[in-house]
Order: structure tokens, then C-alpha cells, then sequence
């Protein structure tokens, strides 16, 4: 089955400066990739996702790249925020079985004011 | 984006018990839910699949029989944690996808439900 790994495991950073978060997975069928917020106590919020056959998305501060060569794909916050603090996961999914999302273990991003 | 219940939001029971968790899906129809089960500061891990109209898919190590799952309609699926026990606690999330064609499969959350076994 599919396995994802997300590193890093927590991430500080100061209020506007960038935070990236790196996914690798291992399925080569996979081809959607979301990404999520999740704040303490609450559901996953998707972000921003990809699909396979695009290289790039943006959506104003946060970016997604894929690589589908190095099976790997990578969230990009800019200018952040205090509010940006949460945890993000990413996931994957193939095209075909049962199509659940496999989480990464998740991200700790603390915004420093 | 379309919009997936689940109740109770939070539940406290005793060891021994069963519990039952509903997730639904309120404005559009799923013949496929996921259930996944989160423990503190770690990652969501899908226990199983639920499919409406016939069994549910388990992931390897998840009890079956302990975790019983019903998906009797295209709005409803529920989990049923049987004889609970302390280390049964956590958040659990079902998810279900919008298979319309326009609605680009995004997969919809519901806002978890919080099992304490005491």
C-alpha cells in the first residue's frame, strides 16, 4: 500500500518569513495530493491540492509543488502568520482500490509573533 | 464545500461499553465513507472502509469485530466500538468522498468525535 513520510516533524519559523513542509511517497499511482490544516481538537481543513498531471498550484500565500519522477511534493507558506500555526498533513491518493487518503505523520508549525 | 456531520461530538463512557459514532453526509450522496482514527499528536490512520449496501473494508490490525461498521444508506455510516477500553480512546474522524462529477472528488471531513473509555 501506499506510505507517506513528512518531514519535518515540527517547524519554527518568525512571523513573514517562509515555512516549507516536504512529502514523499511511495505508490506511483497515486495522483492526488492534498494538504491540510488541522488546529487541536478539531477536523482536517484542506489547504490546497494537486493532482499528477500538474507540476505547480498556488492559492495566494501557500504554494504545492509535485515531482512524480522523485515521488515527492512539497507545501510552501509565505509571509506567515501567527494563525498559521497548526499542524499540517499531507496525504496522497491513488486512482484506484478502496481511494482513502494516506496521512504523513504531520507537521507542528509554530508562527513566532 | 459540501458538509459531513458526525455526533456525538464527544463521548465519555465505561470500560465494557458500546459506543456508537453517525457520520453523515448532509447535502450529497456517498456510496463510500472512511473511517480513521487519530491519537493525540500523532497522524489520522484509516481503520476502514465503509461501503454502502455491503461489508466494510478493515485496514490490517483493526478488529473487525470490535469495530463494527453499518453503512445502511447513502447519507449514513456509523461505527460501533464494542466492549470499549481505555486504550480505544481517541478522536475519531469519518470522512466520505462527493463522487458527483463536478465536485473534483475533494474529500469532506466530519468534525470528529472524542471516545474517553473510562
Amino acid at each position: 500500500g501506499e506510505n507517506v513520510e513528512q518531514h519535518p516533524s515540527t517547524l519554527s519559523v518568525q512571523e513573514g518569513d517562509s515555512a516549507v513542509i516536504k512529502c514523499t511517497y511511495s505508490d506511483s499511482a497515486s495522483n492526488y495530493f492534498p494538504w491540510y490544516k488541522q488546529e487541536l481538537g478539531k477536523r482536517p481543513q484542506l489547504i490546497i491540492d494537486i493532482r499528477s498531471n500538474v507540476g505547480e498550484k498556488k492559492d495566494q500565500r501557500i504554494a504545492v509543488t509535485l515531482n512524480k519522477t522523485a515521488k515527492h511534493f512539497s507545501l510552501h507558506i509565505t509571509e506567515t502568520q501567527p494563525e498559521d500555526s497548526a499542524v499540517y498533513f499531507c496525504a496522497a491518493r491513488g486512482y484506484t482500490g478502496r481511494r482513502a487518503l494516506t496521512f504523513g505523520s504531520g507537521t507542528r508549525l509554530q508562527v513566532q509573533p | 464545500g459540501a458538509v459531513v456531520s458526525q455526533h456525538p461530538s464527544w463521548v465519555i463512557c465505561k470500560s465494557g461499553t458500546s459506543v456508537k459514532i453517525e457520520c453523515r453526509s448532509l447535502d450529497f450522496q456517498a456510496t463510500t465513507m472512511f473511517w480513521y482514527r487519530q491519537f493525540p499528536k500523532q497522524s489520522l490512520m484509516l481503520m476502514a472502509t465503509s461501503n454502502e449496501g455491503s461489508k466494510a473494508t478493515y485496514e490490517q490490525g483493526v478488529e473487525k469485530d470490535k469495530f463494527l461498521i453499518n453503512h445502511a444508506s447513502l447519507t449514513l455510516s456509523t461505527l460501533t466500538v464494542t466492549s470499549a477500553h481505555p486504550e480505544d480512546s481517541s478522536f475519531y474522524i469519518c470522512s466520505a468522498r462527493d463522487e458527483a462529477p463536478s465536485s473534483y472528488n475533494e474529500q469532506f471531513f466530519g468534525p470528529g468525535t472524542r471516545l474517553t473509555v473510562l
